[in-house]
């Protein structure tokens, strides 16, 4: 399968740890997305690179949260001192952006409980 | 917040075409329309967009109006496994491109 990876898909944690989530984007795509859904609700944006350029950071991240994206490849998401409310489905999504359209493709989601 | 208004819920029977509407009466000349669906507890899958013309591809139709105010996503058969949300997006390629999702329509498809 050529698509978007996310690891893990599931993770319960107790509030107070730290997590870390991987997104591996489809081989090429430049621009990498992360976004954070919470039940009943659509998908918003958090943050996105450019290669391994950080481009924007969306007000919704707070100083809990760290992107990186290390080679421009594969990219990891860190939320240090979970709280309750983190608890929500992360999705990452990747996009080739060409001539005058960026489509984004979606990876599965890591869904994360706070305990 | 989100630029398109789009019904809550709808309902379609299976075999039969789904036609879901999407308002965005304050789209702008450079924004195009994005489609995206999500099944229940998987990311968001990306059916079709479009600028000015009508567009279709193996999944789907898109209808965009002539002023650009609204368009309409057509499932020419509808199966029980095309149940899920369905997201009308603008977005501006530029900059960002990030998209701004609204709430969606709840397409039920039913045997």
């Amino acid at each position: 399968d050529t698509g978007v990876s996310q690891n893990p898909r599931h993770k319960i944690t107790k509030r107070g740890q730290n997590v870390t989530f991987r997104c591996d984007p489809i081989s090429e795509h430049n621009r990498l997305y992360w976004y954070r859904q919470t039940l009943g609700q659509g998908p918003e944006f958090l943050t996105y690179f450019q290669n391994e350029a950080q481009l924007e950071k969306s007000r919704l991240l707070s100083d809990r949260f760290s992107a990186e994206r290390p080679k421009g490849s594969f990219s990891t998401l860190e939320i240090q001192r979970t709280e309750q409310g983190d608890s929500a489905m992360y999705l990452c999504a990747s996009s080739l952006v060409r001539e005058v359209t960026d489509t984004q493709y979606f990876g599965p989601g890591t869904r994360l409980t706070v305990l | 917040d989100a630029k398109t208004t789009q019904p809550t819920s709808m309902d379609c029977a299976e075999g039969r075409a789904a036609n879901l509407p999407c308002n965005h009466s304050t789209i702008s000349g450079n924004e195009y329309v994005y489609w995206y669906r999500q099944i229940h507890s998987q990311g968001p899958q990306y059916i079709i967009h479009g600028l000015k013309n009508n567009e279709t591809n193996e999944m789907a139709s898109l209808i965009i109006t002539e002023d650009r105010k609204s368009s309409t996503l057509i499932l020419p058969h509808a199966t029980l496994r095309d149940t899920a949300v369905y997201y009308c997006i603008v977005s501006e390629f530029g900059a960002t491109n990030k998209l701004i999702f609204g709430t969606g329509t709840l397409l039920a498809v039913q045997p």
